[in-house]
Order: structure tokens, then sequence, then C-alpha cells
């Protein structure tokens, strides 16, 4: 079975720096992975995903990720971020594809963007 | 756009009633799920449904069962509400079709139930 590490609970970031929200993942097999962003009082929508090629994914709203076979992470990064990126930000992994199957989530980290 | 729908937004239940959530979308999408979320939890599957009137059990489905009679609907049933249920739900749906949509699970806003 996956399972996903989010390493952090809480970032706190002043607004116009950089950040970057880590993930790790376990899997015995090939996995296909996600980020997804909670804005308070909403649902889950998704930021980017990985499935095959490029390890390098870019998303809305000026996010990016990597994925590192070898480190078994797929952190995400924003060079610049803003007061409106502040919400809950989620990453998951599924074995088979989250299209046929669940995903399983990591515990999320609140991005905190101060003025 | 694609539309997940959830029949409430908040929902009050006392302790052993039954309890149904409702979850429609307008994508002619093949996959629903039901998801709770829990602070410090994150999200957790509790089923999934792939095609009418079939459906598989997630990581937590005690306490918990599921109707799909209709492919746009997916229901969720607390047949005797407890307090460890008090949580918040979402429902996502998923198409099996190739292209830029392919794998992504798109979410309703939640229904936040508290069973009192």
């Amino acid at each position: 079975a996956q399972s996903v590490t989010q390493l952090d609970s809480q970032v706190p970031v002043f607004e116009e720096a950089p950040v970057e929200l880590r993930c790790n993942y376990s899997s015995s097999v090939s996995v296909y992975l996600f980020w997804y962003v909670q804005y308070p009082n909403q649902g889950l929508q998704l930021l980017l995903k990985y499935l095959s090629g490029s390890t390098l994914v870019k998303g809305i709203n000026g996010f990016e990720a990597e994925f590192n076979k070898s480190q078994t992470s797929f952190h995400l990064r924003k060079p610049s971020v803003h007061i409106s990126d502040t919400a809950e930000y989620f990453c998951a992994v599924s074995e088979r594809g989250g299209g046929a199957d669940g995903l399983t989530f990591g515990k999320g980290t609140h991005l905190i963007i101060q003025p | 756009d694609v539309k997940v729908t959830q029949s409430s937004r908040y929902l009050v239940k006392r302790t052993g009633e039954k309890v149904f959530l409702e979850c429609v979308q307008d994508m002619d999408h093949e996959n629903m799920f039901w998801y709770r979320q829990d602070p410090g939890l994150g999200l957790r599957l509790i089923y999934f449904s792939y095609d009418v009137k079939m459906k598989e059990k997630g990581d937590i489905p005690e306490g918990y069962s599921v109707s799909r009679e209709k492919k746009e609907r997916f229901s969720l049933i607390l047949e005797s509400a407890s307090t460890n249920q008090t949580s918040m739900y979402l429902c996502a749906s998923s198409s099996v079709a190739a292209g830029a949509a392919r794998e992504t699970q798109y979410f309703g806003p939640g229904t936040r139930l508290l069973v009192l």
C-alpha cells in the first residue's frame, strides 16, 4: 500500500518570497502524483499532476513541482507567493491512477502568507 | 466546467439517526468517490464506485454504506450516526477517458456534518 508524508503541517512565508512545500511518498510500484489546494470553506482543486514524461510539472497559479524518483519526492514550489495563496495544500498519490481508484492523501500543509 | 454538487453544506444530526449525503456530478463521469476530511488527518477514502450499482470499499468503510442507482448520483449513508462521524465529507468524480482530465478527480464543496 502507498503512503504520503507531508513534512510540514504549517509553513509561514512572507508575501513575494519563494516557497517549497515538501511531499514524500512510499510505494512498491509506479505512481501517479498530485497536488491539490483547498481554499477556506471550499472543496479541493487540482494544482498539478505527474503521470509520466517530464519530471518538472507546471500547474495553475504559478506553481510547479518536480518528481524525483530516487528520493521518492514530489515537492511543490512557487517563486513568489501572494496573499491569495493562503490555503491548505494536499499531496496525493495513486498506484493505478486516481481516475480508477481512490487517492491516498497526505495530512496537508497550511500555507500562511504574511504581509 | 465540471461541476460536483453536494446536497448540503452544513448538517446537524443526532446520534442514532440515519443520515443521507447526496452528491451529483454533471459531466457523465464513470467514477465517483466519498472521502472524509479531519484536521491533522487529511482526506481518507470511504467508498468509491466505478459504475452504476457498483461499489468498492475504501480505507475506512466501517459505519458507512453507499448507493449508486444513477450514473450522476452517489449517496453516502450513515445507518446510525455516531459522534465520531462528525467530520467534513467530500465527494469527487473522475472520468476514464483520455485527455487533459485524465486521472483527475473533481471535488464538490463538502458537507460539514455535526453529530450530537
